[in-house]
C-alpha cells in the first residue's frame, strides 16, 4: 500500500504558478499517480493522472521523476477559483479493488 | 450525460433513526464506491460494489452500516440506529471499467448527514 505525503497547506496569489509536491516512496510498479481537486461542499474532481515523465492537460501539468517516488502538480496562473483541497493518490492495485486512498490533501489558498 | 447523482443532498436524523443514502452512477458505469468524509478530514473508503455484489467492504464499520447495488435502481448506503459520530459527508463515486485498470472515479456531490 503506497502512502502519500504532501504539504498540509499552501498560499499563493492570483496569476502565480503553484507547484504541489507529493512523496510516495513505496509506489508499486503498476501504480498510477492521480490528483483530485475538492471544493468546499463538493465531491472530489479528477484533475490529472500519470505514470512517468510529464503529463499535461488543459488544467494542469504533472511531473514525475524517473524513480517515481514523488510527483509535482503544477497549476499555471492560478485564480481565486483554484482555492481548494488537492489530493495526491496512488492507486491500490494489490487487491484489484480500485479503492482510492485519500490523505489529508493540500489546502491551497489563492489570495487576490 | 448526467454525472453521479446522490440524494438527498442533506439529511437530518435523530439518534436511533435510520438513514438511507442513494447513489445513481453515471450512465454506463457498473462500479460504485462509497466514501465518508468527517469534518476537517480526508475521504475514507467504505465499500466497493458492482451490480448485486459487494466486492470490498473493508472500510465499512462492522455494525449498523450496510450497502447494496441492486440489479435495478440506485445503490443504497444504509445506516441503522444513527449516532452523532455518523455525522459526515458521504460521497458516492462510479467508474465504467475494471478498477485494476486505474480508471478515474467520478464523484457525486455528496450527502451531508447530520445526527441530532
Amino acid at each position: 500500500l503506497a502512502k502519500t505525503t504532501q504539504p498540509i497547506s499552501m498560499d499563493s496569489y492570483e496569476g502565480q504558478e503553484v507547484n504541489i509536491t507529493c512523496s510516495h516512496n513505496n509506489i508499486a510498479t503498476n501504480d498510477y499517480i492521480t490528483w483530485y481537486q475538492q471544493f468546499p461542499s463538493q465531491g472530489p474532481r479528477f484533475i490529472i493522472q500519470g505514470y512517468k515523465t510529464k503529463v499535461t492537460n488543459e488544467v494542469a501539468s504533472l511531473f514525475i521523476p524517473a524513480d517515481r517516488k514523488s510527483s509535482t502538480l503544477s497549476l499555471p496562473r492560478v485564480s481565486l477559483s483554484d482555492t481548494a483541497v488537492y489530493y495526491c493518490l496512488v492507486g491500490e492495485t494489490s487487491s484489484n479493488t480500485g479503492k482510492l486512498i485519500f490523505g489529508q490533501g493540500t489546502t491551497l489558498q489563492v489570495k487576490p | 450525460n448526467a454525472g453521479v447523482m446522490q440524494n438527498p443532498r442533506h439529511l437530518v436524523r435523530r439518534r436511533g433513526q435510520e438513514a438511507r443514502l442513494r447513489c445513481s452512477p453515471m450512465k454506463g458505469h457498473s462500479h460504485v464506491y462509497w466514501y465518508r468524509q468527517l469534518p476537517e478530514e480526508g475521504l475514507k473508503f467504505m465499500v466497493y460494489l458492482q451490480k448485486e455484489n459487494i466486492i470490498d467492504e473493508s472500510g465499512m464499520p462492522k455494525e449498523r452500516f450496510s450497502a447494496e447495488f441492486p440489479k435495478e435502481g440506485p445503490s443504497i448506503l444504509r445506516i441503522q440506529q444513527v449516532v452523532r459520530g455518523d455525522s459526515a459527508a458521504y460521497f458516492c463515486a462510479s467508474s465504467p471499467l475494471d478498477p485494476a485498470l486505474q480508471e478515474t472515479q467520478y464523484f457525486g456531490p455528496g450527502t451531508r448527514l447530520l445526527v441530532l
